[in-house]
């Protein structure tokens, strides 16, 4: 199947400082991609989709200013999580739109804030 | 609204039995994609399985087999001669074709297979 590639999956970083994750697709364009969030034993809480080329959009409660999305090319979607505190700390996923309607998901990435 | 609901948050099973995993969704729309994911302990959520809401046939791939129910609104997952490796959380999920693929994640079953 499809491979979506997430860097890095681990990271521990001092409080408000900023944190980038990245999203690539590796064997297909990917005009459109997600962003997750996953608290320890519970769902996978979309934060917003990412558009190759336009502005991301974010779901109600989630800060834009403080989650930067940029989708600058058809493989690769960053997010920045700006002056991050401890509440921030979570496991973030990103996935990609493939064919078929199905999505693809990367490793994730776990942020841990002290 | 798009829910998708599975009642068992958790499901312990002895090595070699059967486990079935339910999953129930609402929608309104007519035409809709239903998964199913795994996601290890390793935290990678895997694809397992694509139904178009216009399929309604049962599919078998090895030890897995789903149950979709339109009649019902239900996409059941069942695991036959389970085995330690299938330990994971599994979420069944709804993807809403009218609105550009967006998904709907049911809150996940953590399935425990003991040796």
């Amino acid at each position: 199947g499809a491979v979506v590639s997430q860097h890095p999956s681990w990271v521990i970083c001092k409080s408000g400082t900023s944190v980038k994750i990245e999203c690539r697709s590796l064997d297909f364009q990917a005009t459109t991609m997600f962003w997750y969030r996953q608290f320890p034993k519970q769902s996978l809480m979309l934060m917003a989709t990412s558009n190759e080329g336009s502005k991301a959009t974010y779901e109600q409660g989630v800060e834009k200013d403080k989650f930067l999305i940029n989708h600058a090319s058809l493989t690769l979607s960053t997010l920045t999580v700006t002056s991050a505190h401890p509440e921030d700390s979570s496991f973030y996923i990103c996935s990609a739109s493939g064919s078929k309607n199905i999505q693809y998901f990367g490793a994730g990435t776990r942020l841990s804030v002290l | 609204a798009q829910k998708v609901t599975q009642a068992q948050t958790e499901i312990s099973v002895v090595e070699k039995e059967d486990v079935t995993l339910d999953c129930v969704y609402e929608t309104r729309d007519t035409t809709y994609y239903l998964f199913w994911y795994k996601q290890p302990p390793s935290g990678e959520l895997v694809f397992l399985i694509r139904r178009n809401s216009f399929d309604e046939q049962n599919e078998i791939s090895g030890r897995y087999s789903w149950n979709f129910q339109k009649s019902t609104s239900s996409f059941n997952f069942t695991i036959t001669a389970s085995q330690v490796v299938d330990s994971a959380v599994y979420f069944c999920a709804l993807s809403r074709i009218s609105t550009g693929n967006q998904f709907y994640f049911g809150t996940g079953t953590s399935l425990t297979v003991i040796p």
